[in-house]
């Protein structure tokens, strides 16, 4: 059973470009989440996805930011206009719907794509 | 989600148990206690996770408190490739809101000697 994809692995973008992150959960897995993880820091929430719904977006920065999960495809996080401030290591987790509300379900993680800005 | 607390750094001799502490002393009594490590470069890999029970996989076992204040990671033979940043979460259920990202903290730094 494969793991999280993401690609690519190294994105190298100037400022002002756009850089459009890929990730392809585990098979079954309705869940997405986006993670930042800037150079010496920890990882810190981004985004939450179910198929077509962002669920939770409290990370995302205001501007410049988006995230999607369509019906078909890999979820994709979509940076415009990029600063070197947005150089860090970006990380989608998966995970399957709870069987209910209480239970939990594992968040599993792909190994990233390190996004560098010149 | 509870604040976690967990020594910066640890080291281990190869081959002993690695015994790793975490303090969550405002856990809630319906949040859950995750673990994950990330090995240098590498995305995080999940490894355990409980809720008041004690809970062993194929990695790792993890030890609760009664009172549910603290937990302890148990690496039963450490090897060189288990060195690395391991996070004790707190975690809340699903009927919380926002409740299904992860906060990492600053984590344990592990490392593994021969």
């Amino acid at each position: 059973n494969a793991g999280v994809m993401q690609n690519p692995r190294h994105l190298v973008r100037r400022r002002g470009q756009e850089a459009r992150l890929r990730c392809s959960p585990m098979k079954g897995h309705s869940h997405v989440y986006w993670y930042r993880q800037l150079p010496e820091e920890g990882l810190k929430f981004m985004v939450y996805l179910q198929k077509e719904n962002i669920i939770d977006e409290s990370g995302m920065p205001k501007e410049r930011f988006s995230a999607e999960f369509p019906k078909e495809g890999p979820s994709i996080l979509r940076i415009q206009q990029v600063v070197r401030g947005d150089s860090a290591a970006y990380f989608c987790a998966s995970s399957l719907a709870a069987r209910d509300l209480i239970s939990n379900q594992p968040q599993h993680f792909g190994d990233g794509t390190r996004l560098s800005i010149l | 989600d509870a604040k976690t607390t967990q020594p910066p750094s640890m080291d281990c001799a190869e081959g002993r148990a690695a015994n790793l502490p975490c303090n969550h002393s405002t856990i809630s009594g319906n949040e859950y206690v995750y673990w994950y490590r990330q090995i240098h470069s590498q995305g995080p890999q999940y490894i355990i996770h409980g809720l008041k029970n004690n809970e062993t996989n194929e990695m790792a076992s993890l030890i609760i408190t009664e009172d549910r204040k603290s937990s302890t990671l148990i690496l039963p033979h450490a090897t060189l490739r288990d060195t690395a940043v391991y996070y004790c979460i707190v975690r809340r259920p699903l009927n919380t809101g926002t409740a299904s990202k992860l906060t990492f903290g600053t984590g344990t730094r592990l490392q593994v000697t021969l």
